[in-house]
C-alpha cells in the first residue's frame, strides 16, 4: 500500500528554522516527482516546492530563498527544511506524490495526512 | 503571476447536478495544463478525484465526471448526495515544475 506520514511540525517562533520530515512505504521517494503543499488555517490549498526524480527542485515564490524540499534515499523519505519562518507560513503542510506516467498523465496521486506548523510568538 | 480562478461557492439540492469551473486569469484552460480536481473535508487531507481532464481516480464514484467547457476545466457532480458537501479544489500545471491551485470551491448540499 503506498502510504506517506509527516512528521516534524510544531509551534515555533518568527525567524525560526523547522525541518519537515515525510517517509514513504510502498513506493520508492527517489525514482518519483514528489512535492509539498500546504494551507493556512481557513484558507486554499498552495502548491510549494517539487522535487524531480533527477533531483531538480522549485519552488513557489512565496518560500523561493527559504525553504528547501530535499529526500533521503536510504530512508525513502522527503523533507522541506524551512528557513527564517514567517507568520504567514502557519500552515498545515501535507506531502504528496506528483505521477507522471505519460505526457497526458500527471496529477498528485497520494497525500499524507498533513502536519501542522504555527509560526509565533 | 497566473491566477486559477474557482467559483467561491455554490449549492446543489440533493440528487441534483452541479459544475465547477476551473479557469484562468488568462488564457483558457487545456490538456497542457493537465487539469486535476480534489475534494477536501475539514480536517481531512485532500482526496483526488479527476485527473488528465477526465479521468477518474481509484475508487471515485462516477457521479463526479470532468470536461472542458468552453476556456475552463470542469467537474460536474449528477445527482450530489450529503456526503459531496466539501471543498473542491483544480490545479493547474504552469511549466517549469510550477502548479497552481484555484482558490476552491465550497460546495453546499442542501
Amino acid at each position: 500500500e503506498v502510504q506517506l506520514v509527516e512528521t516534524g511540525g510544531g509551534l515555533i517562533q518568527p525567524g525560526g528554522s523547522l525541518r519537515l520530515s515525510c517517509a514513504a512505504s510502498g513506493f520508492i521517494v527517489s525514482t518519483n516527482y514528489m512535492i509539498w503543499v500546504r494551507q493556512a488555517p481557513g484558507r486554499g490549498l498552495e502548491w510549494v516546492s517539487i522535487i524531480y526524480s533527477g533531483g531538480s527542485t522549485y519552488n513557489a515564490d512565496s518560500v523561493k530563498g527559504r525553504f528547501t524540499i530535499s529526500r533521503d534515499n536510504s530512508k525513502n523519505t522527503l523533507y522541506l527544511q524551512m528557513n527564517s519562518l514567517r507568520a504567514e507560513d502557519t500552515a498545515v503542510y501535507y506531502c504528496a506524490r506528483e505521477w507522471r506516467v505519460s505526457m497526458a498523465t500527471d496529477f498528485f496521486d497520494c497525500w499524507g495526512q498533513g502536519t501542522l506548523v504555527t509560526v509565533s510568538s | 503571476q497566473t491566477v486559477v480562478t474557482q467559483e467561491p461557492s455554490f449549492s446543489v439540492s440533493p440528487g441534483g447536478t452541479v459544475t465547477l469551473t476551473c479557469g484562468l486569469s488568462s488564457g483558457s484552460v487545456s490538456t497542457n495544463y493537465y487539469p486535476s480536481w480534489y475534494q477536501q473535508t475539514p480536517g481531512q487531507a485532500p482526496r483526488t478525484l479527476i485527473y488528465s481532464i477526465n479521468i477518474r481516480s481509484s475508487g471515485v464514484p462516477d457521479r463526479f465526471s470532468g470536461s472542458i467547457l468552453g476556456n475552463k476545466a470542469a467537474l460536474t457532480i449528477t445527482g450530489a448526495q450529503a456526503d459531496d458537501e466539501s471543498d473542491y479544489y483544480c490545479v493547474l500545471y504552469m511549466g517549469s515544475g510550477i502548479w497552481v491551485f484555484g482558490g476552491g470551491t465550497k460546495l453546499t448540499v442542501l
